[in-house]
């Protein structure tokens, strides 16, 4: 089965502006993970949603937000970007968290 | 807040030598805990994880050890080869929905 696709893969931007990062699972998992990854940051956890909801959140501030649709893509938004927010943004799916996550290839996105 | 300490950051050892990274946790409910690898240019992916009503998981030159008493876990890889280079990102779960807490990352080089 096809494995976990986000788009755009990469993205530039400048300060200020904001951007809206997409993610679909694989069939079937109803779970999404969105996490930041930068060069000796390892994986920082955003949020996670299950079936349209989210049931865990990371400790981001509340420009970093996102949504889950009916059929389990899930997009992340953020607003008024800063710098620091450039990184590789993974998002993962699984059927639920205590199972194996499935990472996608990530949005590489660069703040100027 | 739970958080868990992975060591070493960055692990060198001579090909054929064994591999052991630790990480501790803190929260005495956690009870899923997975390893992720994670190569240059790719995307996390999970090599072994154990649940807390079993002290000892192997699949082949992979291992780990749970110990709840004292709250750590540990990734074993003997007969280490060179494409086991790469970031081991260990994490353990809080909470009923799992949410993951990860570990910084280990650096794991392996030389010739």
């Amino acid at each position: 089965k096809a494995g976990v696709t986000q788009t755009p893969r990469y993205l530039i931007k400048t300060r200020g502006q904001q951007v809206t990062l997409s993610c679909s699972p694989i069939s079937g998992h109803r779970s999404v993970s969105w996490y930041q990854q930068t060069p000796g940051q390892g994986l920082q956890f955003l949020f996670e949603y299950f079936s349209e909801t989210q049931r865990n959140k990371g400790n981001f501030p509340g420009r970093f937000s996102g949504r889950q649709f009916s059929n389990s893509r899930s997009e992340m938004n953020v607003s008024t970007l800063e710098l620091g927010d450039s990184a590789l943004y993974l998002c993962a799916s699984s059927v639920r968290l205590d199972n194996e996550q499935f990472f996608g290839p990530g949005t590489r996105l660069t703040v100027l | 807040g739970e958080n868990v300490e992975q060591h070493p950051s960055t692990l060198s050892v001579q090909e054929g030598d064994s591999a052991v990274i630790k990480c501790t946790y803190s929260d005495s409910a956690s009870n899923y805990f997975p390893w992720y690898k994670q190569e240059l240019g790719k995307r996390p992916q999970l090599i072994i994880d154990i649940r807390s009503n079993v002290g000892e998981k192997k699949d082949q030159r992979i291992a780990v050890t749970l110990n709840k008493t004292a709250k750590h876990f540990s990734l074993h890889i003997t007969e280490t080869q060179p494409e086991d280079s790469a970031v081991y990102f260990c994490a353990a779960s809080i909470g009923s929905n799992y949410q993951l807490i990860w570990g910084a990352g280990t650096k794991l080089i392996i030389k010739p």
